[in-house]
């Protein structure tokens, strides 16, 4: 499987960032994973956005949720996310990720990486 | 701040065994399973150790984890050059209903 990140690489305080991860190799819809995106700032640790299902369901990091939405295109075998009112402190490596946790708090198992796409949020 | 403590770094010589370590809480690390995974500069993260301690195909045996109560433990063995890198875990929380991940520990082959 493949995943790989699309998306603006700099920005402007208060705008919104959209990316795309177009999934190759395996479909969004089936199967028991969580599609994920996860970033990761630079020199510093890992940070869960979110994900959803292959049921649809979506679960948000609380820290985040306020802004944060996570939708999917089954047609097009993509998922999306949308960071409203991005600030300096939401530049990172955004990376798209498939867990094979079987199902809602499971054990993550973070076995397919996108390359990961950087933003950088200018103020 | 990481909702999973790990140290900032750990180093050792070739040929040594070296552990890494990974503390948490009843919600997370105390009720479910702990997965590691290994970051080249630049680079992805992959995964090393799932479910605390099944290791993926292609992962040497030089690798292996353990859990107890609320920390997990990642050992490499038989320490290489190649495996200078950063080390995250991370598992699920149930108080926070998400995934949360160690701040990440850099290991220096000497």
């Amino acid at each position: 499987v493949q995943l790989q990140e699309s998306g603006p690489g700099l920005m402007k305080a208060s705008e919104t960032l959209s990316l795309t991860c177009a999934v190759s190799g395996a479909s969004i819809s089936s199967g028991n994973y969580h599609w994920t995106w996860i970033r990761q700032p630079a020199g510093k640790g890992l940070e869960w956005i979110g994900h959803f299902y292959t049921t649809g369901s979506i679960d948000y990091n609380p820290s985040l949720r306020s802004r944060v939405t996570i939708s999917f295109d089954t047609s097009k075998n993509a998922f999306f996310l949308k960071l409203v009112s991005v600030t300096a402190s939401d530049t990172a490596v955004y990376f798209c990720v498939r867990n094979s946790a079987a199902f809602y708090g499971a054990t993550p198992s973070f076995d397919s990486w996108g390359l990961g796409i950087l933003v950088t949020v200018s103020s | 701040q990481s909702a999973l403590t790990q140290a900032s770094s750990v180093s050792g010589t070739p040929g040594q065994r070296v552990s890494i370590s990974c503390s948490g809480s009843r919600s997370n690390i105390g009720n479910n399973g702990v997965s590691w995974y290994q970051q080249f500069p630049g680079k992805a993260p992959q995964l090393l150790m799932s479910r605390t301690s099944q290791r993926p195909s292609g992962v040497p045996d030089r690798f292996s984890g353990s859990k107890s109560v609320t920390s997990a433990s990642l050992a490499i063995t038989g320490l290489q050059s190649d495996d200078e890198a950063d080390y995250f875990c991370a598992t699920w929380d149930d108080s926070l209903g998400g995934v949360v991940f160690g701040g990440g520990t850099k290991l220096t082959v000497l």
